[in-house]
């Protein structure tokens, strides 16, 4: 079983499209995590979500929200998608980074068309 | 900006060589961590060292940790062409239990 799966693994959408991720994790990790990689491998959090507490990186447009349906998922919905939205989206889970690293899911490449 | 900023940005070695890559940092952290990512795949946590600790081993994996300077190092012995990947360093500074991660080095282990 993978740790932390996303799907789907490649998206190609066109301009103006609402899209969603999906993070699952089978850790049973409290903490998850949405990142965003750009092309020079720059890696921009972009939320933190447990249980209690939702922490938005205040650069990230709210055409993002991220929504946990449950304690085991966290989806990322994107709305409007617009050209610069082209990435690749991590999603990883902690038990809390004090201590633990991280575990990242393989990736969801976007591509906006 | 980048909290973290790895140094090199592309390391090119050969087998056998040892790789060390350098990462500096702005603010004051609780722990500083590295990451290896390899070509089309999500990171994978190498080694994490805490504020309080100058030095960590892992296998062949050497980390370093200067505060006073705010910089560390990570230091592979006796590369293998497997460690071809992009290496992060990330820094947990408070930052509402979040890690921010650095620009990453690249780094090619030629047979």
């Amino acid at each position: 079983d993978t740790a932390v799966s996303q799907t789907p693994k490649y998206l190609v959408t066109q301009m103006g499209n609402d899209k969603s991720i999906k993070c699952e994790q089978n850790l049973g990790h409290d903490t998850m995590y949405w990142y965003k990689q750009d092309s020079k491998k720059f890696l921009k959090i972009m939320f933190s979500y447990n249980n209690k507490e939702l922490i938005i990186n205040e650069t990230v447009p709210n055409r993002f929200s991220p929504k946990s349906p449950d304690k085991a998922h966290l989806n990322l919905h994107i709305n409007s998608l617009e050209l610069g939205d082209s990435a690749v989206y991590f999603c990883a889970v902690s038990v809390g980074p004090r201590f633990y690293g991280y575990t990242f899911g393989s990736g969801t490449r976007l591509t906006v068309v | 900006s980048q909290q973290g900023e790895e140094d090199p940005q592309a390391l090119s070695i050969q087998e056998g060589e040892n790789a060390t890559m350098n990462c500096s940092y702005k603010t004051s952290i609780n722990n500083l961590q590295w990451y290896r990512q390899n070509s089309g795949r999500g990171l994978v946590h190498l080694i994490l060292i805490r504020s309080n600790e100058r030095e960590k081993h892992s296998g062949r994996l050497r980390v370093t940790l200067d505060t006073s300077k705010k910089s560390s190092s990570l230091l592979i012995t006796a590369s293998r062409a497997a460690d071809t990947a992009s290496y992060f360093c990330a820094t947990d500074y408070n930052a509402g239990n979040m890690l921010t991660f650095g620009g990453g080095t690249r780094l090619m282990v030629k047979p």
